[in-house]
């Protein structure tokens, strides 16, 4: 079946760090691949997305490559703030529809 | 445009008592899902509809937990009787197919559940 896999958090970093989440998936055929952000408190918010390889996926200074190659789908960001603490979680949904989240990574920026 | 719509925000009862959250998807979108979230064990898919017929209930956890989607606006997901480990956020999502759209899930703020 689909899987995503995902780094452990907590991960803390300063402020203006760089970020990097990695993920790698299992999937037949030829997925879709999100970022979801998940705010203290709040729902889950899409934050970023990849239809096909080679894909570049951006948003809030964030960006994710679709990597078919390796399976992958790492995301960066050059210089976090305080306000990016939150969880993310990777997520591919494939041809059955279903939506396959990792674990989440938490992430907490440090002023 | 109005996104997803969850009810109630926060639900606390007493163990035994039946629980009856709400959903009312985006307009248009074809998929509906439901998710739990614990520290414990994250985000689980519990079942998912597709023209409000149930598609994949293999995550409800047991008999106690149901759920209906008797028209496109609108879902229920039931748990009776309740019990404290069934304490978590409840999130519903709706979507396209992801043969429609780039099949992102649209997620509703969520509904607490605390069962004392």
């Amino acid at each position: 079946g689909n899987s995503v896999t995902q780094m452990e958090g907590p991960v803390t970093l300063s402020e203006e760090a760089f970020l990097t989440i990695n993920c790698t998936y299992t999937a037949t055929g030829y997925p879709s691949l999100f970022w979801y952000v998940q705010y203290p408190g709040e729902g889950l918010q899409l934050l970023l997305k990849a239809t096909k390889a080679d894909d570049k996926g951006s948003n809030k200074g964030f960006e994710a490559t679709y990597r078919k190659e390796t399976t992958s789908f790492h995301l960066e960001k050059g210089s976090v703030q305080v306000s990016d603490s939150a969880v993310y979680f990777c997520a591919l949904r494939a041809a059955g529809n279903k939506l396959t989240f990792g674990g989440g990574t938490r992430v907490l920026v440090k002023p | 445009d109005a996104g997803v719509i969850q009810s109630p925000r926060h639900e606390v009862t007493e163990m035994g008592q039946e629980v009856t959250l709400r959903c009312k998807p985006i307009s248009g979108h074809d998929y509906l899902f439901w998710y739990r979230q614990t520290m414990m064990r994250g985000l689980e898919l519990l079942i998912y509809f597709n023209n409000n017929v149930p598609i994949d209930d293999s995550g409800m956890p047991e008999d106690r937990f149901s759920a209906k989607m008797p028209n496109a606006s609108f879902s229920t997901l039931k748990i009776q009787p309740s019990e404290p480990r069934d304490s978590a956020v409840y999130f519903c999502a709706s979507s396209f197919s992801s043969g429609r759209s780039t099949g992102e899930l649209f997620f509703g703020e969520g509904s607490r559940l605390t069962v004392l």
